[in-house]
């Protein structure tokens, strides 16, 4: 069972565009939603995280929104730019301590055109 | 710097062949995680240690094993590798104060 569903699986952006990845989920206990960026032969690198009691974070140009009623969170990307094309996770945790773990979104291929 | 260094980047084994990957941090992070990623898809938690505490994932099969002798140190130990177990195999380390996991550069595993 999927508990955090993501799409699309791939999106084409051109440079300057606006990229747009949403997630959704059903556990309302997650508690922490962070989406990751990962290059071809890398380990996933922290984007930007956000907590429930936020309904938008702003980092340079990434920003997440976040939509607690529905049950979802979106990755914006403005002024895309070829160096972002990479694979994108959202995921969501819960728990404390022992049982903390990251539950992950099944990944967007971002490619930027030139 | 700060960070979580895997060796070796690449492995190449033989089907049957033990290996073992590891993992170090330089974060003092109490909390190690051991994912593996195959070609186009999410990281998938094989288990993960709190401190001492080991926690397996309910679908991790038996020829994973983990191992942390310090909270600095953390290995990987595939007992009989088969064609399925090639892929890029993943540390993460956390902080018991927040979720933020941070990532190693990974091992590509091979098998022959």
């Amino acid at each position: 069972q999927q508990q955090v569903k993501q799409s699309p699986q791939s999106l084409i952006v051109q440079k300057g565009g606006i990229s747009i990845i949403n997630c959704a989920y059903e556990n309302t206990a997650f508690d922490y939603f962070p989406w990751y960026q990962q290059f071809p032969g890398k380990g996933p690198a922290l984007l930007i995280a956000i907590r429930p009691d936020v309904s938008e974070k702003k980092e340079g140009r990434f920003t997440i929104s976040f939509n607690k009623s529905a049950k979802q969170f979106s990755l914006h990307i403005m002024d895309s730019q070829p160096g972002d094309s990479a694979t994108y996770f959202c995921a969501a945790s819960n728990g404390a301590g022992n049982n903390r773990k990251l539950i992950w979104g099944l990944g967007t291929s971002l490619a930027v055109n030139p | 710097d700060a960070m979580v260094i895997q060796n070796p980047r690449y492995q190449v084994t033989q089907f049957g062949k033990p290996v073992t990957l590891s993992c170090s941090q330089t974060l003092n992070h109490n909390v190690m995680y051991w994912y593996q990623q195959k070609s186009s898809q999410a990281p998938k938690l094989l288990f993960h240690y709190y401190d001492k505490d080991f926690n397996n994932e309910a679908d991790t099969p038996d020829n994973f094993q983990s191992r942390r002798p310090n909270t600095s140190f953390c290995f990987l130990d595939i007992r009989s590798p088969g064609l399925g177990d090639a892929a890029m195999y993943l540390c993460a380390t956390s902080s018991d104060l927040d979720n933020e996991q941070f990532f190693g550069p990974g091992t590509r595993l091979t098998v022959l």
